[in-house]
């Protein structure tokens, strides 16, 4: 079948770092992405790997390790606004999206 | 550029009827994609049109779930009759491209009863 995996939930202080991690089995494989969802919002599109390595896009950074079918998404300097849900999504070999189930970010002062 | 939008945003229906969800993608794009997420769960995918023509329909979970794009431009998502474990929230995506990022909408929130 196909799964992904990511934390449920994670708990972090303004400012700080945090990373979220997902991990992968599918069938096909063109790149992972994340998507950010505020509450009742629409999942919005925060970065793209195809390739292994890091993409960076200001405060957010996201990793991909084809070899291990892992990835993260770094979020830096968090901020209050930054409290939502982050989706890990890989694209299959039909070219649709499968979702992991979801890390809720919860930042406090 | 208008995002992507979907009408209603909410819709309450009883169980036996019908409801007709609308998604205007981005102008231009010609990959239309419907998600659903139920109760708090993943979001899953249900079909993808390529202009007019349904590329993948093989997350639609019953025949109870008709979609159309007639003219390649926006799409309706009905069910008929509506059962309870179709509540849930409808998304419907967009990209211009088939590889390139899909643009989510704000989704429909279905609540059968």
């Amino acid at each position: 079948g196909q799964s992904l995996e990511q934390p449920s939930e994670v708990t972090a202080v303004e400012g700080a770092i945090v990373q979220i991690n997902c991990t992968y089995q599918t069938s096909g494989f063109y790149g992972l992405s994340w998507y950010q969802q505020h509450d009742g919002g629409a999942p919005t599109f925060l970065s793209y790997n195809a390739l292994d390595g890091l993409e960076e896009t200001g405060r957010f950074s996201s990793f991909l390790s084809r070899s291990d079918s892992y990835g993260y998404l770094l979020l830096q300097e968090l901020q209050m606004k930054d409290s939502a849900s982050y989706f890990c999504a890989v694209r299959d070999s039909s070219y649709k999206l499968i979702f992991g189930s979801g890390t809720r970010l919860l930042v406090r002062p | 550029e208008a995002g992507v939008t979907q009408f209603p945003s909410h819709s309450v229906i009883e169980k036996g009827q019908t409801v007709t969800l609308r998604c205007d993608p981005i102008s231009g794009h010609d990959n239309l994609y419907w998600y659903r997420r139920v109760m708090g769960k993943e979001i899953k995918f249900l079909l993808h049109f390529v202009k007019e023509s349904k590329q993948d329909e093989s997350g639609m979970p019953n025949n109870r779930f008709l979609a159309e794009r007639t003219g390649g431009t926006y799409s309706t998502l009905k069910v008929q009759p509506a059962e309870l474990e179709d509540s849930g929230v409808y998304f419907c995506a967009s990209s211009q491209e088939t590889l390139y990022e899909q643009y989510f909408g704000p989704g429909t929130r279905l609540t059968v009863t």
